[in-house]
């Protein structure tokens, strides 16, 4: 079965950087992307943005551009999200899901990963 | 970016009820529309994509339709497990930007 497993809660200061972990197993990760999404505390769904695992490619959203990196590994089928110059308003949970892709193109989520709590603070 | 913008944002209703709530875009996406449903502390769990396909395992109960820039999601018979918030999100252009949600309650 289709699996996202990330990686545990971090506490980081402001202007620090983190790097959060999505391992999939149960499918070929190298026929789909991975689409990364956050939420802050009590507010909605945020896209970040997505990578290729075929390829690498990746697409950001324009507030992250500069700040964040998403790459794979595809020898361990683990996927990351890098955000650095951490402020206060990332404090958030990250999600990785499986997104579909078709000619390089990302399309829908499927699965989803349990989630990362990332807490900026002083 | 395309704005995704729903209503009812909040939705009071029974055990047995059949809800619509309604998703529009700022401008026409065709079908590349998915639907979400949270429940608190929860990942989101995928509902529908291309407006009205159920993604595998989700129940009949749940259904989608609409294109261009007007979109519904429709919940018949609630049970108290359908009691969540519910997102839109458009995969029509970058960014994939979401819905604010809308959050079902038992009335």
């Amino acid at each position: 079965q289709v699996q996202l497993v990330q990686s545990g809660a971090e506490v980081k200061k402001p202007g620090a950087s983190v790097k959060v972990s999505c391992k999939a197993s149960g499918y070929t990760f190298t026929s789909y992307g991975i689409s990364w999404v956050r939420q802050a505390p009590g507010q909605g769904l945020e896209w970040m943005g997505w990578i290729s695992a075929y390829n690498g490619n990746t697409n950001y959203a324009q507030k992250l551009q500069g700040r964040v990196t998403m790459t794979t590994d595809t020898s361990t089928s683990t996927a990351y999200m890098e955000l650095r110059s951490l402020r206060s308003d990332d404090t958030a949970v990250y999600y990785c899901a499986r997104v579909r892709v078709f000619n390089q193109v990302a399309l829908w989520f499927d699965y989803w990963g349990q989630g990362t709590l990332v807490t900026v603070s002083s | 970016d395309i704005q995704m913008t729903q209503s009812p944002s909040s939705l009071s209703a029974s055990v047995g009820d059949r809800v619509t709530i309604t998703c529009r875009a700022s401008q026409g996406i065709s079908n590349y529309l998915a639907w979400f449903q949270q429940k608190p502390g929860k990942a989101p769990k995928s509902l529908i994509y291309a407006a009205s396909s159920l993604q595998s395992g989700v129940p009949s109960k749940f259904s989608g339709s609409g294109s261009g820039t007007d979109f519904t999601l429709t919940i018949s018979s609630l049970q108290p497990e359908d009691f969540a918030t519910y997102y839109c999100q458009q995969y029509n252009s970058y960014p994939h930007t979401f819905g604010q949600g809308t959050k079902l309650e038992i009335k």
